[in-house]
């Protein structure tokens, strides 16, 4: 067991409508990055966040947003949902802020937009 | 820009065999990390077995071992003695550290299904 944590395990959400994916960090860890990941594909970058920092972001627009709390713990809140945004959207959690870290993973949120 | 490829969209092993997944990477930066990941139907990502660029040894988790050639940019997963549960999706994935800062991201490749046959 990794010790990350997602909520809520599945969603469904209508276009327009917002959404916001929770995650809890491996005890000890103090960076997390979010993932989405589209059926068949592999998991494409959405941000990361370091000592509740924004500490690099993919190629997604600004209605994907998020938070680092100081129990590092985190969200990530998509506005104005398309209907693209159905997906798998892992959490991952490292130790430290380094590139070289390895990235545990939770066991993901499947959100499915109508 | 960073990119994997992985070139085997499924493969079949028997039981208690080896199998070999294919991984191909291309990045200019001078340090980087390539990871294994294996993903159940289930969904969840486990981390398998991790090579550093500069490390000397081929890195080994038990029944996993990759088979790191830095001159021809692969990072091969062997897999030993498989087993039913080895039956999954396996992604490739590369991060790297370009010196002026923490890239933070993880690049994936399009992953391999594994299909272990009794």
């Amino acid at each position: 067991e990794t010790g990350v944590t997602q909520s809520p395990t599945h969603l469904i959400k209508t276009r327009g409508q917002q959404v916001t994916l929770r995650c809890s960090s491996q005890s000890g860890h103090n960076t997390v990055s979010w993932y989405q990941q589209a059926l068949g594909q592999g998991p494409q970058f959405i941000f990361q966040y370091y000592r509740e920092e924004e500490n690099g972001r993919g190629n997604f627009p600004p209605r994907f947003s998020g938070l680092q709390f100081p129990n590092y713990s985190s969200e990530l809140n998509v506005n104005a949902l398309e209907l693209d945004d159905s997906a798998l959207y892992l959490c991952a959690s490292s130790f430290s802020g380094r590139a070289l870290d390895t990235q545990y993973f939770g066991p993901g949120t499947r959100l499915t937009v109508l | 820009a960073q990119k994997i490829t992985q070139t085997q969209p499924g493969m079949f092993v028997q039981e208690k065999e080896a199998v070999t997944l294919d991984c191909t990477y291309d990045t200019s930066d001078p340090s980087y990390g390539l990871f294994w990941y294996k993903q159940p139907s289930s969904g969840e990502m486990i981390f398998l077995i991790y090579q550093g660029s500069y490390d000397q040894q081929n890195a080994t988790e038990g029944r996993y071992s990759l088979n790191f050639q830095k001159a021809r940019k692969s990072a091969n997963l062997v897999i030993s003695a498989s087993q039913l549960g080895d039956s999954a999706m396996y992604f490739c994935a590369m991060r790297g550290f370009s010196g002026s800062g923490n890239t933070g991201k993880l690049i994936f490749g399009q992953g391999t299904t594994l299909q272990v046959k009794p």
